[in-house]
């Protein structure tokens, strides 16, 4: 069935390093992929999303990877700062699915 | 634009009593998603629905729990004789459109259901 799974469920980085957070999917019909910051108490906050066709996709301080042909999805946040902070949540759906399937979440703490 | 509303935030209930919990997706949005977070997890979808219609409930337990989304107000999601299983938290997100692989949901706050 469809599921969401992440390789490391902890990552802890030095402020300013850069942060690289892995997912992995098993849905090949899987066409929209989104990933999600929470921070404690809150709700997901959108933070970038990449669609099948492509592989890479940037934002501000923040890449997303796509490797289809391995079913797997990354966050690379650049630079990275307290605020940082939060669990991390990649999200997959599909064209037809309506709903997001999500994986358990990685929790990235930042050392000083 | 105010955001996607929820309340309450916090919520407790005894074994057995009713839950009701509120949604007020963004302006301009007319489709609405539930979702259930326990301790430590994902989050799990329970149920989508857009005004008067209920999409796919795929997610949804068989029983005791129910979701509307009236013409005029906000989505509802009830949870009758709650037990302690039920407690998590419990996110809904609105989207402009359907969903379909296509389009972001923006998520609120939550409600934290506590069961005694």
């Amino acid at each position: 069935g469809e599921s969401v799974g992440l390789h490391l469920p902890t990552l802890s980085v030095q402020e300013g390093d850069n942060s690289i957070i892995n997912c992995a999917y098993s849905n090949s019909a899987s066409d929209y992929f989104i990933w999600y910051k929470q921070e404690s108490g809150k709700g997901p906050q959108f933070i970038i999303d990449i669609r099948s066709n492509m592989d890479k996709r940037q934002g501000q301080r923040v890449t997303v990877l796509l490797n289809k042909t391995v079913k797997h999805l990354s966050l690379q946040i650049a630079a990275t700062q307290p605020g940082d902070s939060a669990v991390y949540f990649c999200a997959e759906t599909f064209q037809g699915a309506q709903k997001l399937v999500f994986g358990q979440g990685t929790r990235l703490t930042i050392n000083p | 634009n105010a955001g996607v509303m929820q309340n309450p935030r916090h919520l407790v209930r005894r074994r057995g009593q009713e839950a009701r919990l509120r949604c007020s997706p963004m302006k301009g949005h007319s489709h609405v998603y539930w979702y259930r977070q326990l301790p430590e997890e994902g989050l799990k979808f329970m149920v989508y629905l857009q005004k008067e219609n209920i999409i796919d409930e795929s997610g949804m337990p068989k029983e005791r729990f129910s979701a509307e989304f009236p013409k005029e107000g906000p989505s509802i999601l009830r949870i009758q004789q709650v037990v302690r299983g039920d407690s998590a938290a419990y996110f809904c997100a609105s989207s402009p459109r359907g969903t379909g692989g296509l389009y972001e949901q923006y998520f609120g706050p939550g409600t934290r259901l506590t069961v005694t």
